[in-house]
């Protein structure tokens, strides 16, 4: 089965804390996405890597950056964390063919307090 | 500029009801186009996509979808609803390379 994890279901952090949110997968994808998911916005794509050590912005990059060292790892980094980054992250992978199927993880339920 | 719009963003239907869920997209170029659900407390999971070909799509569950270039839609389509339906609906379009554009999603409730 095909699987992609991450670190944490739910996390709970202060403002001004670094938080570090990491995602797993299995399936030697190319392509790794990193999504904020807030009621009545849908799904906003944060960044994306098609590479290890590439990266390329979404539509809402601003207070986070990404890291990829390895292919099955990408982490998404809160430099410093706000109230207006409490949300569900989600991410996801797919196979260097263009525009293919998104698997996605459980999603990670941080709260800024 | 390339959008997708779920006008429903909540639906109820009895079990054994049919059920149709809309979603309109726009977009230049011919598009790709996905049907996800995202049961609780999980993430989303692909239904079924349309690449090209037949415009009659069928997914897993037992659910079809309908493109209409006409029209922009990729409305979504299961004659009998079980109660295990219940979970949130996302469409999305491929736009580009990588990115997709996700709609804001249509939860969706059944009665027993």
């Amino acid at each position: 089965d095909v699987k992609v994890t991450q670190s944490s279901r739910y996390l709970v952090k202060r403002t001004g804390e670094k938080v570090f949110l990491e995602c797993v997968q299995d399936m030697d994808h190319e392509n790794m996405f990193w999504y904020r998911q807030d009621p009545g916005l849908g799904l906003r794509l944060i960044y994306f890597s098609y590479d290890v050590k590439m990266k390329e912005k979404g539509d809402i990059p601003e207070g986070y950056s990404v890291s990829r060292e390895k292919k099955e790892r990408f982490s998404l980094i809160l430099e410093s964390a706000s109230t207006n980054q409490t949300s569900m992250y989600l991410c996801a992978s797919s196979s260097g063919l263009a525009l293919g199927e998104q698997f996605f993880g459980p999603g990670t339920r941080l709260t800024v307090l | 500029a390339q959008s997708v719009t779920q006008p429903d963003i909540h639906i109820t239907v009895s079990e054994g009801a049919s059920l149709e869920l809309r979603c309109n997209y726009s977009y230049g170029a011919t598009p790709y186009l996905f049907w996800y659900v995202q049961s609780p407390g999980q993430g989303l999971q692909l239904l079924l996509k349309y690449f090209s070909g037949d415009t009659l799509v069928q997914g897993i569950k037992g659910f079809e979808a309908e493109f209409k270039r006409s029209q922009s839609s990729f409305n979504l389509r299961k004659p009998s609803v079980h109660w295990s339906d219940a979970a949130e609906y996302f469409c999305a379009v491929g736009a580009g390379t990588y990115k997709y554009i996700f709609g804001t999603g249509t939860r969706l409730k059944v009665l027993a």
